[in-house]
C-alpha cells in the first residue's frame, strides 16, 4: 500500500508569502504528526492530530503556523507572512492510533527567500 | 540540557565492524525509545523500537535500553558502507501525546 504522501515535494517563496502544505496519511492511519527539520538537526515537533482535532499543538512556533485535518485523512499546514527562518523540510508522520509505530513521508523542503 | 542527547559524530568504522551508537535523554518517565536511519535528503526510516530494559535484536541490529542511567543505544554488526547515514533517536516523553523528541542525530560512516 501506499506510505505517507506529501506535496510539494519542494515550495520556494518570497519573504511574506502565504504556503500550505499538505500531508496525505497512510490510509486508515488515525493518527498524524507534523514535524520540522532544520540542517543538521532532528525532526522538531509542530503538531499531532487524532482524528480531527488538534490533540497537541504545543509545538507550533506562533500564531502564523496553523494545521488542520477536516475529514480526518489528509491535513494542511499553513503558514502566513513566512519567513526566511521558516525555511526547513516539513515532514508528516502518521500512525494507526497512539502509541503505535510513526511512519514519516518524505518530507516538504520550503525555502523562504 | 536537551531530552535528547546524541554525539554528532562523524563515527568511522571500517566494513565488517560493530558500529555503536549513544543517546541519553532527560526525562526519567520516558517510555518508548525509537531508532531512525536518515539518508542525506531524505525521510527518516525506523529502524529498532524497544519499551523494556534489555536488549533487542533484529538482524544486524540491537537495541539496548537501560532506564536507569537514561540511556539507550543502537549496535550495528557487521556494517557496510551502505549503513553510512545520519542515526536519529527519538523518545516518547512521559504524558507526550506520543510525540516524538529527536536528538540531532549522529552521522555513521562505513569506510570500505
Amino acid at each position: 500500500g501506499a506510505g505517507v504522501s506529501q506535496t510539494p515535494s519542494n515550495k520556494v517563496t518570497e519573504k511574506g508569502k502565504y504556503v500550505e502544505l499538505r500531508c496525505d496519511p497512510i490510509s486508515g492511519h488515525t493518527a498524524l504528526y507534523w514535524y520540522r527539520q532544520s540542517l543538521g538537526q532532528g525532526p522538531e515537533f509542530l503538531i499531532y492530530f487524532q482524528g480531527t482535532g488538534a490533540a497537541d499543538d504545543s509545538g507550533l512556533p506562533n500564531d502564523r503556523f496553523f494545521a488542520v485535518r477536516p475529514e480526518g485523512s489528509v491535513s494542511t499546514l499553513k503558514i502566513q507572512r513566512t519567513e526566511r527562518g521558516d525555511s526547513a523540510v516539513y515532514l508528516c508522520a502518521s500512525s494507526e492510533q497512539q502509541g503505535y509505530i510513526q511512519y514519516f513521508g518524505a518530507g516538504t523542503r520550503l525555502s523562504v527567500l | 540540557q536537551k531530552e535528547v542527547e546524541q554525539n554528532s559524530g562523524p563515527l568511522s568504522v571500517p566494513e565488517g565492524a560493530i558500529a555503536s551508537l549513544n543517546c541519553t535523554y532527560s526525562d526519567r518517565g520516558s517510555q518508548s525509545f525509537f531508532w531512525y536511519r536518515q539518508y542525506s535528503g531524505k525521510s527518516p526510516e525506523l529502524i529498532m523500537f524497544i519499551y523494556s530494559n534489555g536488549d533487542k535484536e533484529d538482524g544486524r541490529f540491537t537495541a539496548q535500553l537501560n532506564k536507569a542511567s537514561q540511556y539507550v543505544s543502537l549496535l550495528i554488526r557487521d556494517s557496510q558502507p551502505s549503513d553510512s547515514a545520519t542515526y536519529l533517536c527519538a523518545v516518547i516523553l512521559s504524558g507526550g501525546y506520543n510525540k516524538l523528541i529527536f536528538g540531532a542525530g549522529t552521522r555513521l560512516a562505513v569506510h570500505p
